[in-house]
């Protein structure tokens, strides 16, 4: 099946930092999801991007489909951005979706 | 419109006993996905269901667990003499037309075995 990897497993930022996740998959993805796991447990999807960019608020995401990875931007973090980030794919005609293992974003004041 | 709703938020329950968690999807979702997550681990898949059909099962362990999706009511995971290493997270998610579409988490079920 697909491999999902992310990266960098951990981060550290103070408020206000800019920061990039990267998801990379091991095959040609039909869809690709962005998730954030806060730290009550709950999983928000934050985009549902197959392919080319797109934006909500302070975050952004592009998935270069053709070079099997995707990025996901946060821009001026705060404190309730902390958390765990998922990146999730689907692959050809697999009906599950596979996450990745995860970033662990920390913002600081 | 209500979110996906999950229960119970937590659960515990003896060695050897049954567990049951019920997920509601979406309004309008007609497909439900289970994933469980062991602490400070990622979400792996365990099934997907559609009304009243298991369309992918690849991700449940071949004894002790079942699931179900009826033509009416909840979709229901069953663990049957539930072991510690049960213990975890479960998450059901929905969407409305599989997987060309985003995919929406419940709250989750936090199933602790003594």
């Amino acid at each position: 099946g697909i491999q999902v990897e992310q990266s960098p497993p951990d981060l550290i930022l103070q408020e206000g930092a800019n920061s990039t996740l990267r998801c990379n998959f091991s095959d040609s993805v039909n869809n690709l999801q962005w998730f954030h796991q806060n730290p009550w447990g709950q999983l928000i999807n934050l985009f549902y991007i197959p392919s080319g960019t797109k934006q909500n608020g302070r975050l952004s995401a592009t998935t270069v489909a053709t070079e099997r990875y995707s990025l996901l931007y946060i821009s001026s973090s705060q404190t309730t951005d902390s958390g765990v980030y998922f990146c999730a794919a689907h692959t050809g005609t697999a009906s599950k979706l596979t996450f990745g293992t995860g970033t662990r974003l920390q913002v600081t004041l | 419109n209500a979110g996906v709703m999950q229960n119970p938020r937590h659960l515990v329950r003896r060695r050897g006993q049954e567990a049951r968690l019920r997920c509601s999807p979406m309004k309008g979702h007609s497909h439900v996905y289970w994933y469980r997550q062991l602490p400070e681990e990622g979400l792996k898949f365990m099934v997907y269901l559609q009304k009243e059909n298991i369309i992918d099962e690849s991700g449940m362990p071949k004894e002790r667990f079942s699931a179900e999706f009826p033509k009416e009511g909840p979709s229901i995971l069953r663990i049957q003499q539930v072991v510690r290493g049960d213990s975890a997270a479960y998450f059901c998610a929905s969407s409305p037309t599989g997987r060309d579409s985003p995919l929406h988490f419940g709250n989750g079920t936090r199933l602790t075995v003594t």
